[in-house]
């Protein structure tokens, strides 16, 4: 099974800091990374799909890449509203439908 | 607006079962895939299984495969999960979620359900 392994696990920076959270997979997945964000005590919400495709409705400041093994989700201007915990989760084959481990991100 | 709402969560000993609900609204049901995702207490995010719009193909994680069962009821909007032979382990908030082109990732998730297994 392809695992997914996210870095940092945690990280606190300031407000208007840009923020990059990795995501790397066992195994080439090409463009099949969906990244989400998961506020406290909510419900996780779709970020990004097809590596860098951006859901509709997303602020602009949130940015997707990567393709292969490494992918990586970028916060050009931490704003307050954006702590929570980010998810990465491939989807070249199902099953196997598998997330990463998750990076939690607070203000400093 | 698309809605998803879970129900039938709830404290059952190991060994028991119990049937999740998920009820459908604010978009054509019957055109979408769905999955059941869960979330154990202060941990990240596992999918448990996923169905075809018209019910033809089903896939469950390794965890849940011969114990969970996922249906689909078109004329009544809603999706199904039920869970046989539970264990500790499966302790945690179920979400339905809808995917939205059929690729396998997200879109919305409901609120959630909290299954408790303990004796």
């Amino acid at each position: 099974d392809i695992q997914m392994t996210q870095s940092p696990s945690s990280l606190s920076a300031s407000v208007g800091d840009r923020v990059t959270i990795t995501c790397r997979a066992s195994q080439g997945i090409s463009n099949y990374l969906a990244w989400y964000q998961q506020k406290p005590g909510k419900v996780p919400k779709l970020l990004i799909y097809a590596a860098s495709t951006l859901q509709s409705g997303v602020p602009s400041r949130f940015s997707g890449s990567g393709s292969g093994t490494d992918f990586t989700l970028t916060i050009s201007s931490l704003q307050p509203e954006d702590v929570a915990t980010y998810y990465c989760q491939k989807y070249n084959s199902a099953p196997g439908l598998t997330f990463g481990g998750g990076t939690k991100v607070e203000i400093k | 607006q698309v809605q998803l709402v879970e129900s039938g969560g709830g404290l059952v000993k190991p060994g028991g079962s119990l049937r999740l609900s998920c009820a459908a609204s604010g978009f054509t049901f019957s055109d979408y895939y769905m999955s059941w995702i869960r979330q154990a207490p202060g941990k990240g995010l596992e999918w448990v299984s996923y169905i075809s719009s018209s019910s033809s193909y089903t896939n469950y994680a390794d965890s849940v495969k011969g114990r969970f069962t996922i249906s689909r009821d078109n004329a009544k909007n809603s999706l199904y999960l039920q869970m046989n032979s539970l264990r500790a382990e499966d302790t945690a908030v179920y979400y339905c979620a809808r995917d939205p082109y059929g690729d396998y990732y997200f879109d919305p998730w409901g609120q959630g359900t909290l299954v408790t297994v303990s004796s």
